[in-house]
């Protein structure tokens, strides 16, 4: 069972919008910065998103980030089938002790 | 640059120790920034193992810290992750990273371990 709850699966058609939630606590979201990432099958995640609502170099800005109180959202305009992977969201917990902890992962699919 | 690959023996005996190990290329460990170890079990999410500061400071995920070493070897540009007393349950890819705090900014390609008889 992951720290941060996230959907299992969310699903779109091409060019379509969709966001993708991530809810904590105080002791993670609330008072942290997060990130998201992107898995394709097969491969390592990729950063998208770090500091709630930057992109790193080379990420389009179809990708987009956002937090409210203890929730983050990943946004992603103009879906392409490329964008069809797990995403991820993480941060920072201190709960127990300093570590970064991770959502269960969402699965999109473009229809 | 900054690339990253672990390297180490694919199968692992039930109560024995894991070692991994990640060659950093494009970038000196001894320069900055936190590198650290994340596993992801087969169809599962991702877990973090721990990490450790370029200073030698660790982090660890506290439901594993108990079997957890993470250290670093600046004279060979690469940091090891030792994991004692293993399951079948630590059964997974894992990944060699570096992260700038909360947040991984570079990943290695991963390598699976099994633990089996």
């Amino acid at each position: 069972q992951s720290v941060l709850t996230q959907p299992p699966s969310v699903s779109a058609a091409p060019g379509q919008k969709v966001t993708i939630s991530c809810s904590g606590s105080s002791s993670n979201i609330g008072n942290n910065y997060v990130s998201w990432y992107q898995q394709l099958p097969g491969t390592a995640p990729k950063l998208l998103i770090y500091d709630n609502n930057k992109r790193p170099s080379g990420i389009p800005d179809r990708f987009s980030g956002s937090k409210s109180g203890t929730s983050a959202t990943l946004g992603i305009t103009g879906l392409q089938t490329g964008d069809e992977a797990d995403y991820y969201c993480g941060t920072w917990d201190s709960s127990l002790s300093v570590y970064v902890v991770f959502g269960g992962g969402t699965k999109l699919t473009v229809l | 640059q900054v690339q990253l690959q672990e390297s180490g023996p694919g199968l692992v005996k039930p109560s024995e120790t894991l070692s991994l190990t990640c060659a950093v290329s494009g970038y000196s460990i001894s320069s900055g920034y936190y590198w650290g170890w994340i596993r992801q079990p087969p169809g599962k999410g991702l877990e973090w193992i721990g990490s450790i500061y370029h200073s030698g400071s660790t982090y660890y995920n506290p439901s594993l810290k108990s079997r957890v070493t993470i250290s670093v070897d600046t004279s060979k540009n690469q940091f090891s992750l030792k994991l004692s007393s293993v399951t079948a349950a630590d059964t997974a890819v894992y990944y060699c990273a570096r992260a700038r705090g909360d947040y991984v900014d570079y990943w290695g390609q991963g390598t699976l371990v099994t633990v089996s008889s």
